[in-house]
């Protein structure tokens, strides 16, 4: 099946300073690749996604960038702000969702 | 209209006993899944219905079982539980299962076996 890897699995950064978390994936078959963001206690939530016919998707402060051909794809957050932080996973989907393991984000105020 | 809903929030159970896990959801999808998440590990999935009468293993299905009972209710049943069945368990479902279909996630619930 497919193994996707998620780094950094902490990251803390001063408010206001952007935050940048990447994922790799093993199956070229993956076309579908969300992020969820994860609060304390909570239930996974979707933030952003992209397809993958897609290179790049801006939502806002969000935006996910996609590279097919070395297999990894990255979420990017600018002008962190406190409420961001929270713990949040990749996924990659061929036939099923495949999460990585996580990245627990801190935003200094 | 409230998305996914589970029960119960928490349980405590010993190892032997069996309990069963609901789901359900109010959006009309036609797609549940049943995932566990660990700490370190990530979220992965335990079973899935693709839709009404069909379910399938996902990746960690061993200790399991699923019944897709209606359109809107997805159940999970461990017969004989084992402390390596703690984790939290977390429901979703989407509008029709392809592989770029948006997942939406229930609440959750706790599970401890002692």
């Amino acid at each position: 099946g497919e193994n996707v890897e998620q780094h950094p699995s902490t990251l803390s950064v001063q408010e206001g300073d952007s935050a940048v978390i990447k994922c790799t994936y093993s199956d070229s078959a993956s076309n579908y690749f969300p992020w969820y963001k994860q609060e304390l206690g909570k239930r996974p939530q979707l933030i952003i996604d992209i397809r993958s016919n897609v290179g790049e998707k801006k939502d806002q402060r969000i935006a996910v960038t996609l590279n097919k051909t070395a297999k990894h794809f990255s979420l990017h957050i600018t002008e962190t702000q406190p409420e961001d932080s929270a713990v949040y996973f990749c996924a990659a989907s061929y036939n099923q969702f495949y999460f990585g393991t996580g990245t627990s984000l801190t935003v200094i105020p | 209209n409230a998305g996914v809903t589970q029960t119960p929030k928490f349980q405590v159970l010993k190892t032997g006993q069996s309990m069963t896990l609901q789901c359900a959801q109010d959006m009309n999808h036609n797609s549940m899944y049943w995932y566990r998440q660990d700490p370190g590990m990530g979220l992965r999935l335990i079973y899935y219905s693709a839709s009404e009468g069909t379910t399938d293993k996902g990746e960690v299905p061993n200790g399991y079982n699923v019944s897709r009972l209606n359109k809107r209710e997805f159940s999970l049943r461990l017969e004989s539980a084992a402390p390596s069945q703690t984790s939290v368990y977390f429901c979703a479902s989407s509008v029709w299962g392809g592989s770029t279909d948006t997942q939406y996630f229930g609440p959750g619930t706790r599970l401890t076996v002692l």
